[in-house]
């Protein structure tokens, strides 16, 4: 029933490595996100796909790599981590209901807790 | 240059309290929504308010969006320790419906 999942919940690596971080949504929505929470809590919005093409990509080290196979699936790849990735990575997802008035209600996974050491 | 401003930045206090945060921009924004994350989870969407000017109330939350529709605040009556959370105002664009997040409100109620 879980609308949005992330695995792993945790990740401890040594830094240089490259790792990989995964995202499911079952709600059938078009759009997905990821997102990096610091430790002052800020929510800053790193990528985001609609459909398989990604349409935000901010300013973000090409170290990050997001991959989307299909529309319930946005992965994210990060190589060579720095201390300073350390962070929670939020995946989200929404359907954009456009118009007046529009609004876009972002369902959010439970994150992965990054750790480099 | 933070979009949209929250205040305060940290609030703690005793149960029973009121309390009022704020979300303000100089920005307008096509609908505002409130969301409250917990500890080891996801934000999670409280409200959405559309039309300037707007009321939404939620058991002992009161949310408000202002008339220009630039500012909202949320205002908790009588607050309780399951109130405790972080709590993040994200305001959507006309021109791509992109979310713009304020940095939040950490809120702590004590018993």
């Amino acid at each position: 029933d879980t609308a949005v999942s992330q695995t792993p919940k945790y990740l401890v690596t040594q830094m240089g490595n490259d790792k990989s971080i995964k995202c499911e949504q079952n709600l059938g929505h078009d759009t997905m996100y990821w997102y990096k929470q610091d430790s002052k809590k800020f929510l800053k919005i790193m990528f985001s796909y609609n459909n398989k093409e990604l349409i935000i990509n901010e300013t973000v080290p090409n170290r990050f790599s997001p991959k989307s196979p299909d529309k319930a699936h946005l992965n994210l790849h990060i190589n060579s981590l720095e201390l300073g990735d350390s962070a929670v990575y939020f995946c989200a997802s929404s359907q954009v209901l456009r118009g007046a008035g529009g609004t876009d209600t972002q369902y959010f996974g439970p994150g992965t807790r990054l750790t480099v050491l | 240059t933070q979009l949209l401003e929250q205040s305060p930045q940290f609030l703690s206090i005793q149960e029973g309290e009121n309390l009022t945060v704020y979300c303000n921009s100089s920005s307008v924004f096509s609908s505002l929504q409130w969301y409250r994350q917990e500890p080891g989870e996801g934000p999670v969407l409280l409200v959405t308010v559309v039309t300037g000017g707007e009321v939404k109330k939620l058991k002992r939350l009161t949310f408000q969006f202002g008339d220009a529709r630039k500012d909202s605040s949320l205002h908790i009556t009588a607050a309780q320790p399951g109130d405790t959370g972080l709590y993040l105002c994200a305001g959507v664009r006309d021109s791509n419906y992109q979310l713009i997040w304020g940095a939040g409100t950490k809120l702590i109620i004590k018993p």
